[in-house]
């Protein structure tokens, strides 16, 4: 059975700072892909970014850097010069086939 | 412009009556899914539905239903038999990757259903 954990419930950070949002996954399967949502209070859920489990490379996406680290199972969000719009929660997510499974969420807080 | 609608945004019901939320998208997905989503917690797959005219049971399938006729709309009811059914509801979409993995899904902007 595949299993997201999110150790951190909530986090602080000062603004322009950078953030590290942490992820750790249980998988069999060797093909997967991991995720990372965000959830402002409006409830949307919005689409960061992409890791497929055969990328070399971590993935990148404007601010938002996802830190892969296969070995360890770790596919942790690096969010770079936090604004005070990143405050939100944030999700992490595997997806080894059809199914996705999503973590418990940290609630990021961006202060001024 | 793309994009997966739900409505309302607001529901408010009688114990003991079915609902049905709708869930309606225009970009072309062929698989959608049903989320309930409960105060400070994760996602949890209510349904889901790869084609037309099929659909899985999720992790919390009881007391739910869901019907695939067309590809655009995938509607949830919430029955009676749903012991607890007040919850943020969550309808998305989404493409096969590589290597049998899924791509990003995308979502609606949610229902939130009371139930007094």
């Amino acid at each position: 059975a595949q299993k997201i954990t999110q150790t951190q419930p909530g986090m602080f950070v000062q603004e322009k700072e950078a953030v590290t949002l942490d992820c750790t996954y249980d998988t069999s399967d060797q093909s997967y892909g991991l995720f990372w949502y965000k959830q402002p209070s409006s409830g949307e859920m919005i689409f960061l970014i992409y890791q497929g489990s055969y990328d070399e490379q971590n993935a990148t996406e404007g601010r938002y850097s996802l830190n892969f680290q296969k070995a360890r199972k770790s596919a942790n969000l690096v969010i770079s010069a936090s604004q005070l719009g990143d405050s939100a929660m944030y999700f992490c997510a595997i997806s080894p086939g059809f199914k996705t499974i999503f973590g418990a969420g940290t609630r990021l807080f961006v202060k001024a | 412009d793309g994009g997966i609608t739900q409505s309302p945004k607001y529901l408010f019901r009688k114990e003991g009556q079915n609902v049905t939320l709708s869930c309606e998208q225009n970009l072309n997905h062929d698989a959608m899914y049903w989320y309930r989503q409960d105060p400070g917690q994760g996602l949890r797959l209510i349904y889901y539905s790869q084609i037309v005219n099929d659909f899985q049971k999720g992790d919390i399938a009881e007391g739910y239903s869901v019907s695939r006729e067309k590809k655009e709309s995938f509607p949830l009811t919430v029955t009676s038999a749903q012991k607890n059914p007040t919850a943020f509801y969550l309808c998305a979409s989404g493409t096969p990757g590589l290597a049998g993995t899924y791509n990003e899904q995308f979502f609606g902007p949610g229902t939130r259903l009371t139930v007094l």
